[in-house]
């Protein structure tokens, strides 16, 4: 069974660009969650999306974004970049809503702005 | 008062010897808990979850929550140098919803 799949692995961008993010969860499982780590915050939550619904989101401004599709992948943009915005990105896959369950991680997407 | 709280480390145990990490979480209401363990430059690893009060073991972990004083634990038995990594404590409050909120991290060093 494929695990999380993350693209792309590594980018490097420049400050007022924007970037888009994509994350293939675990087969059958519809929960997508979207954490930005970073050294001085650690890991922090940005979104979940749960058939194609966003069902929770974090305290980012509005510059962070997300969808997803009918086959539960996930995409996550962020516009106007800034140098604050370098961070591993990551994406986790639970099964089902309700009763929480395990979420698995993507290698991320280390993101850097310069 | 952060949310989830962790002692940052490091923490050194001697090979063999058992290693205890501790968690205390703010919200009374927390209904799940996960311990996940990050290699440096990689992602996060589920390593265990538990939802009642009590002990749960796998392997050589043991997972244990009190609810009542709002900390959940883990504890690594016969370290190994593989253990070294950092070790992230996950809350999830509410059902119905998959939002992990982690705590900072503590930093586990095994000592061959």
């Amino acid at each position: 069974k494929a695990g999380v799949t993350q693209t792309p692995r590594y980018l490097i961008k420049t400050r007022g660009q924007q970037v888009t993010l994509s994350c293939s969860p675990i087969s059958g499982h519809r929960s997508v969650s979207w954490y930005q780590q970073t050294p001085g915050q650690g890991l922090q939550f940005l979104f979940e999306y749960f058939s194609e619904t966003q069902r929770n989101k974090g305290n980012f401004p509005g510059r962070f974004s997300g969808r997803q599709f009918s086959n539960s992948r996930s995409e996550m943009n962020v516009s106007t970049l800034e140098l604050g915005d370098s961070a591993l990105y990551l994406c986790a896959s639970s099964a089902q809503q309700g009763m929480p369950t395990e979420a698995f991680f993507g290698q991320g997407t280390r993101l850097t702005v310069v | 008062q952060k949310e989830v709280e962790q002692n940052s480390g490091p923490l050194s145990v001697p090979e063999g010897a058992i290693a205890s990490l501790n968690c205390t979480y703010s919200d009374r209401g927390s209904q799940s808990f996960f311990w996940y363990r990050q290699y440096s430059g990689k992602s996060p690893e589920l390593i265990m979850f538990i939802y009642s009060n009590g002990d749960k073991e796998d392997g050589r972990f043991t997972a244990q929550l009190n609810k009542a004083s709002q900390y959940v634990s883990l504890l690594i038995r016969d370290s190994q140098p593989s253990d070294s990594a950092t070790y992230l404590c996950a809350v999830i409050s509410n059902f119905g919803n998959e939002k992990l909120t982690f705590g900072t991290g503590t930093r586990l060093t095994i000592i061959p």
